[in-house]
């Protein structure tokens, strides 16, 4: 089935251990997300990217960095985790242009750091 | 900051009734503005959106109003099911390069038979 595939969905980490959360779309999509979900705060941006090879911080951005080496994988990566990036974490991803901003969200990925 | 304030956190309505959750932004350049619905253990998904051309649309048993001079709007679900139990994001976006959302608070709502 077409989508947004996010692995893996659970993970559980030491605090200052690293972790790369993969997302891959088959849709073609240009653009591709990556956000936090915790209770309360709703969804916030951490990065993004408008095409292959590029990329761009969002709201919550520290902590994490993110690569975009094929148009359809989008990787995101906590290079020393910590308590406070225990979270539930989404892809997303959506075509270029003004038209929809429909995005299409991966089904997630519940990280806790201990 | 939160640029999209949602209300309320959470909300219980008896079958058949109405719910509304309301959502009120800061930022004039927003032009965009979906809901979506999410259920445990998924990611969100679009439900209707509504561009500020327009105060009102309408898809089904969902329906947005939107107050531009207020800078607000709202989802009103009519004859409210069970099935419609789950977490309500509503966002908004401008002109920007990334198509970028700014989401809401969430509204968990439940709907008891």
């Amino acid at each position: 089935n077409a989508g947004v595939t996010q692995t893996p969905k659970f993970r559980v980490l030491k605090t200052g251990q690293s972790m790369t959360l993969l997302c891959a779309q088959d849709m073609n999509h240009e653009y591709m997300y990556w956000y936090r979900q915790d209770p309360g705060m709703g969804l916030r941006l951490i990065h993004y990217s408008v095409g292959e090879g590029t990329t761009a911080k969002g709201e919550v951005p520290d902590g994490y960095n993110v690569s975009r080496l094929k148009k359809q994988n989008f990787l995101l990566g906590l290079e020393s985790a910590a308590p406070s990036q225990t979270s539930v974490y989404f892809c997303a991803s959506t075509f270029r242009g003004r038209e929809g901003y429909g995005y299409t969200f991966g089904s997630g990925t519940r990280l806790t750091v201990v | 900051q939160q640029q999209v304030k949602q209300s309320p956190q959470s909300l219980i309505v008896q079958k058949g009734g109405i719910s509304i959750i309301n959502c009120a932004y800061e930022n004039t350049a927003f032009d965009y503005f979906p809901w979506y619905q999410q259920f445990p253990g998924k990611g969100p998904a679009l439900l209707i959106a509504i561009r500020p051309d327009v105060s009102e649309k309408k898809e089904g048993r969902f329906t947005i109003s939107f107050n531009k001079s207020a800078k607000q709007f709202s989802l009103h679900i009519m004859d409210s099911q069970p099935g419609d139990s789950a977490t309500y994001f509503c966002a908004a976006s401008g002109n920007n390069a990334g198509n970028m959302l700014t989401f809401g608070g969430g509204t968990r709502l439940m709907v008891k038979p």
